[in-house]
Formats: C-alpha cells, structure tokens, sequence
C-alpha cells in the first residue's frame, strides 16, 4: 500500500519567509508525527498529534513553528520567518495508533534556508 | 533527560565480516525499542523492534538484535554483511513516560566494503 507522502521534495527559501511543509500519512493512521534532521543536532521529535486528542507540541523549537492535522488526515508544518538554523530535512511519520506502536517515515522535505 | 546512546558513530567493515552496534538508553520502566535504518537517498525504515516477550529480536534482512534489561541495551547484529548493508542505522526508544515521542540515537553509519 501507500507509504507516508511528504511534499514538496526540496524547498530552498531566503531567509524571513513563511514556508508550508505537507504530509500525507498511511490511510488510517489516526497517529502522526513530525521530527527534524540535522547534521550535529540528529533527529529531534517536534511534534504529535494522536486522533482529535490535543497534540504535543513539546518538541517545536520556538513559537515560529506551527503544525495543524485537518480532517484527521493531511498535516501541515509552518514555519515562519526562516532562520539559516532552519536548514533541515523534515520528516513526518505515521502510526496505526495507539501510542507506542512503530511509526512510518516518509521520505523528507529538505529546506534550505539562505 | 532520558537519551538513547550509539556508541559507534562511523564503522567500517568488509563483506561477510560480523557487525555489532551498540544501542543503550537511559531508564528503566517499560521501553518500546526500534532499530531503525536509512539506505542512501531513501527514507527511514524499520528494521526490528522489541516491545516485550522474547528478548532477542529477529528483523528484516538477516538482522537481529537482543533486549538485555540489566544492561539498558539493545545492541543490533548480523553474522555477515553485505555490500547492500551500507546504509545509516537509529536506535530508538519511546522511553519510560506516556508520550509519544521517539529518542533517537545519534546514529552509526555503516560502510561496508565489496
């Protein structure tokens, strides 16, 4: 079946800008999740929804960063005002739920900031 | 702060040579373990995972891995590479509180050579 999707590929933005990172998880995974990778700083949770629960936002670096799951399904990641320190590859993973099962990645979004 | 420790960041090894890397984590309690690999330009997959029973996991690919509570370990191993093995190897645990984030280890990556 279809694995975790993950859109677009590669960003590269300047520095300042709004950018819009997109997943789409496995069909009926009510459990997704956001992490970065960084060279130094290897892969950091940012954050987690689980159903209509409230997510955990403790991993989101600063009030820059902003995730929302419409529908239950498709997640969008915002970050705002662009940072060079923002310059990763950001994955989004999918769980069938409840928490602590496996989770499955998608293949990345790289950003590039100027 | 719980963390996941790999103790060999950069291994290097010729085909049908034995590998061993060292996986240990910081708490006791209930853990959920995950070995997890990344092949060069593809996405993070699972190779094995320990939840409970069994201590010694069989994965994909010939891959196993053994749970030794009293050490806080989970140390992954094969009795002989391949060339395709050459790829970047996680550890990761959700760790001992109700949440679903995943530690990552800081990663080993493993070249092996035809």
């Amino acid at each position: 079946g279809a694995g975790v999707s993950q859109s677009p590929s590669n960003k590269v933005t300047e520095k300042g800008k709004d950018v819009e990172l997109r997943c789409d998880p496995i069909s009926g995974h009510t459990a997704l999740y956001w992490y970065r990778q960084s060279l130094g700083q290897g892969l950091e949770f940012l954050i987690y929804f689980q159903g209509n629960s409230a997510p955990d936002k403790s991993g989101l670096p600063s009030d820059r960063f902003s995730a929302e799951r419409t529908g239950g399904s498709v997640s969008t990641l915002t970050i705002q005002r662009t940072q060079q320190e923002d310059s990763a590859v950001y994955l989004c993973a999918s769980g069938p739920g409840p928490r602590r099962d496996t989770q499955y990645f998608g293949p990345g979004t790289r950003l590039t900031v100027l | 702060a719980q963390s996941v420790s790999q103790h060999n960041h950069h291994v290097i090894l010729s085909e049908a040579a034995s590998l061993e890397l060292g996986c240990n984590y910081s708490y006791g309690g209930t853990v959920n373990l995950f070995w997890y690999v990344q092949y060069p330009g593809q996405h993070l997959q699972l190779l094995l995972k320990y939840f409970s029973g069994d201590p010694l996991v069989k994965g994909i690919k010939g891959f196993e891995a053994e749970f030794i509570k009293s050490k806080f370990s989970f140390n992954l191993r094969k009795p002989s590479v391949q060339w395709s093995d050459t790829a970047e190897y996680f550890c990761a645990s959700y760790g001992s509180s109700n949440t679903g984030k995943l530690i990552f280890g800081q990663g080993t990556t493993l070249q092996v050579k035809p």
